[in-house]
C-alpha cells in the first residue's frame, strides 16, 4: 500500500513568510508525528497526534509553530514568521494503533532565505 | 548528557566484512529501541526494532540490547557497498508518548 506522503518536497520561502507543510499518513494509521532534522543531525521531534488531538507537542520550539489534524488523517505543520533558522527538512512519520513502529515520509525540504 | 549517543563515524569498512554499529542511551526505563538507515537525501528507513534483552536476527542484520548497560548495537554481516548510509539509533524513553528520541547518527561506508 502507499506510504506516507508529504508535500512540497522542497520550499523555499522569504524570512517572515508563513509557510504549510502537509502530511497525508499511511491510510489507518491513528498516530502521526513531526520530526525535524537538521543537517548531520538525528531527527528532533516537534508534535505527536493520537487521532484528532495533539497528544504531546513539547518538541514545539516556539508559538511560531502549530499543527493540526482536524479530521484525524491529513496533518498540516504551520510556521509563522519564518526565521533562516528554520530552515531544515520536516519529516512526518505514522503508526498503528497499538504499534509504537513508525514510519516516516520522504520529507519536505524548508529553506528560509 | 545526550539522551542517545552515537559514533559519527565515518565507520570504513570493506565488502563483505562485519560492519558493528553503537548507541548509548541515558535512560533506564527505555524499552523500545530501533535502527534506521538513511541513505544521502532520504528520510530514515526502518530496519529493526528490539524490545528485549539479546539478539534479533533479521536476514543480514542483527541487532542486540543490553539494557543493564544501556547498550544497543547493529551488526551487518556481508557488508555491501549499498549498505553504505547514516544508521540512526532511535529510543522511546519511559513516559514518551512513542516520540523518537534519535541519536546523530553513524555514516557507514562500505568500500569493493
Amino acid at each position: 500500500g502507499a506510504g506516507v506522503s508529504q508535500t512540497p518536497s522542497n520550499k523555499v520561502t522569504e524570512k517572515g513568510k508563513y509557510v504549510e507543510l502537509r502530511c497525508d499518513p499511511i491510510s489507518g494509521h491513528t498516530a502521526l508525528y513531526w520530526y525535524r532534522q537538521s543537517l548531520g543531525q538525528g531527527p528532533e521531534f516537534l508534535i505527536y497526534f493520537q487521532g484528532t488531538g495533539a497528544a504531546d507537542d513539547s518538541g514545539l520550539p516556539n508559538d511560531r509553530f502549530f499543527a493540526v489534524r482536524p479530521e484525524g488523517s491529513v496533518s498540516t505543520l504551520k510556521i509563522q514568521r519564518t526565521e533562516r533558522g528554520d530552515s531544515a527538512v520536516y519529516l512526518c512519520a505514522s503508526s498503528d494503533l497499538g504499534t509504537d513502529t513508525q514510519y516516516f515520509g520522504p520529507g519536505t525540504r524548508l529553506t528560509v532565505l | 548528557q545526550k539522551e542517545v549517543e552515537q559514533n559519527s563515524g565515518p565507520l570504513s569498512v570493506p565488502e563483505g566484512a562485519i560492519a558493528s554499529l553503537n548507541c548509548t542511551y541515558s535512560d533506564r526505563g527505555s524499552q523500545s529501541f530501533f535502527w534506521y538507515r538513511q541513505y544521502s537525501g532520504k528520510s530514515p528507513e526502518l530496519i529493526m526494532s528490539i524490545y528485549s534483552n539479546g539478539d534479533k536476527e533479521d536476514g543480514r542484520f542483527t541487532a542486540q540490547l543490553n539494557k543493564a548497560s544501556q547498550y544497543v548495537s547493529l551488526l551487518i554481516r556481508d557488508s555491501q557497498p549499498s549498505d553504505s548510509a547514516t544508521y540512526l539509533c532511535a529510543v522511546i524513553v519511559s513516559g514518551g508518548y512513542n516520540k523518537l528520541i534519535f541519536g546523530a547518527g553513524t555514516r557507514l561506508a562500505v568500500h569493493p
